[in-house]
C-alpha cells in the first residue's frame, strides 16, 4: 500500500454540486492529518486539519477513520473558486525523530464548471 | 506579518553548475523543509532541519545539500546541477509542537530549469 493514496481525478462538477474526496494512508502510527489546497503553479496552502471527531469549516467537512486509515473531505455547494488540486497529508509518525515530517498524497484535481 | 520567501523565483542554469536556492522565514519556526514537485510524483522531501546546525536527508537527497546557521534560513545547494533536477522547489516551515498538528507553511516556490 502506498503511504498516502488519493484518486487523482479529475473531478469535473457543476457549480452547487457536492463532491467528496477520499484518501487512505498506510502508517498506523500517524497522528496528524490535513487537507491542503494547491492552485495551479502555486504553493500548497493548508485548507484544514482533520480531527478524530471530524470537523467542519463552512462548506468543508473532514472526517477521519483511524481503524480503516481513511480520511475524507466533503465540499458542499461547490464554487468556481474551489477549482484546485486537493492534497491529503499525513504526518510520518514516530519514525526516529521524523514526527514533524509530512507525507503528501499526489492530489485530487477538482474542476468546478459554471 | 510573518512569511516565508524563496529566491530566485525562476532560475535557468547549465548542467554541472552549482546552484543555491534561498529560503527565508520570519515565523521563527524551528522546523524547515525542502521539497521538489514533479508531475506524477507529488511533493517529495529533499532535506529537513529541526533547528540550527541540524540537517537531515529526506527521500530524494542525492545531489543536494543544506546548512542551517540560523533560525530564519535554510539554503538548498545543488552541487552539480543535472537535467533530472529540473523541477519546482518548495521550502516550508513549521513549529515544534511535538507530534500533533504541526502543519507546514510553504514559500511561493522556485522554478528551476537545468539545460
Amino acid at each position: 500500500r502506498k503511504e498516502v493514496e488519493q484518486d487523482p481525478g479529475p473531478f469535473n462538477v457543476p457549480e452547487g454540486a457536492t463532491v467528496a474526496f477520499n484518501c487512505t494512508y498506510s502508517n498506523s502510527a500517524s497522528q496528524s492529518f490535513f487537507w491542503y489546497r494547491q492552485d495551479c503553479r502555486k504553493e500548497p496552502k493548508l485548507l484544514m486539519s482533520v480531527y478524530s471527531s471530524g470537523n467542519e469549516d463552512g462548506r468543508f467537512t473532514a472526517q477521519l477513520n483511524r481503524a480503516s486509515q481513511y480520511i475524507s473531505l466533503l465540499i458542499r455547494d461547490s464554487k468556481l473558486s474551489d477549482s484546485a488540486t486537493y492534497l491529503c497529508v499525513v504526518n510520518r509518525g514516530n519514525y526516529g525523530g521524523s514526527q514533524g515530517n509530512l507525507i503528501f498524497g499526489k492530489g485530487t484535481k477538482l474542476s468546478v464548471k459554471p | 506579518d510573518a512569511e516565508i520567501t524563496q529566491s530566485p523565483r525562476h532560475k535557468i542554469t547549465e548542467t554541472g553548475r552549482q546552484v543555491t536556492l534561498a529560503c527565508h522565514q520570519t515565523w521563527n519556526h524551528n522546523n524547515m523543509f525542502w521539497y521538489r514537485q514533479d508531475l506524477g510524483h507529488g511533493l517529495r522531501l529533499i532535506h529537513y532541519s529541526y533547528g540550527v546546525h541540524d540537517t537531515n536527508k529526506g527521500e530524494v537527497s542525492d545531489g543536494y545539500s543544506v546548512s542551517r546557521s540560523n533560525t530564519e534560513d535554510l539554503p538548498l545547494t545543488l552541487e552539480s546541477a543535472a537535467s533530472s533536477q529540473t523541477s519546482v522547489y518548495f521550502c516550508a516551515s513549521s513549529e515544534s509542537r511535538g507530534t500533533t498538528y504541526n502543519e507546514q507553511f510553504f514559500g511561493p516556490g522556485t522554478r528551476l530549469t537545468v539545460l
